[in-house]
């Protein structure tokens, strides 16, 4: 089974922070996304990546930034966080290979900025 | 990509079928149906998905219609597990498409 880990499931940090979270994957996937998703306005995509090093901007990237520098690995970065930026963030990962295979997700990360 | 309706809820039995019917009238010839569920505080798990034939895996089976204009999730035997919230998602496949949820379906099973 494919397995998205992400780093933490529930974190609090302050306005202004600089914020890491993190996405390991262990299907070597060569796609890998992170989104948003919030009550009301279902999920956003902030960021994805064909590859490593590579990265495209999503819907909502304004405030984030990604880094990809191994395979398995997707980094989103607040790099001053704000409290709109409360929310539950979603990794996921799909294969490079065959166009229909799906996307799969992490159990997300739920931040709070105070 | 094409847009979904989905009844907001539903109640099933355990140990019974439940049937998720899924109405995307103005699907195009190249989008595939695509089925996700979302356990509450969990990431959304996805399910199944198809083209036009009747798909089954360990999960569920698809059923789409001929026209493609609607399917049915069927879950053979619900579990109180499987109370979650399910998406049907129509889209074109391409690598680095985003996925977009609509309202899904609410399913509460009791037993």
């Amino acid at each position: 089974d494919v397995k998205v880990t992400q780093s933490s499931r529930y974190l609090v940090k302050r306005t202004g922070e600089k914020v890491f979270l993190e996405c390991v994957q262990d299907m070597d996937h060569e796609n890998m996304f992170w989104y948003r998703q919030d009550p009301g306005l279902g999920l956003r995509l902030i960021y994805f990546s064909y590859d490593v090093k590579m990265k495209e901007k999503g819907d909502i990237p304004e405030g984030y930034s990604v880094s990809r520098e191994k395979k398995e690995r997707f980094s989103l970065i607040l790099e001053s966080a704000s409290t709109n930026q409360t929310s539950m963030y979603l990794c996921a990962s799909r294969t490079g290979q065959g166009g229909t295979q799906p996307q799969h997700f992490g159990d997300g990360t739920r931040l709070s900025i105070l | 990509d094409a847009k979904t309706t989905q009844p907001p809820s539903m109640d099933c039995a355990e140990g019974r079928a439940a049937n998720l019917p899924c109405n995307h009238s103005t699907i195009s010839g190249n989008e595939y149906v695509y089925w996700y569920r979302q356990i509450h505080s969990q990431g959304p798990q996805y399910i199944i998905h198809g083209l036009k034939n009747n798909e089954t895996n360990e999960m569920a089976s698809l059923i789409i219609t001929e026209d493609r204009k609607s399917s049915t999730l069927i879950l053979p035997h619900a579990t109180l597990r499987d109370t979650a919230v399910y998406y049907c998602i129509v889209r074109v496949v391409a690598a680095g498409n985003k996925l977009t949820f609509g309202g899904g379906t609410r399913v509460l099973v009791k037993p």
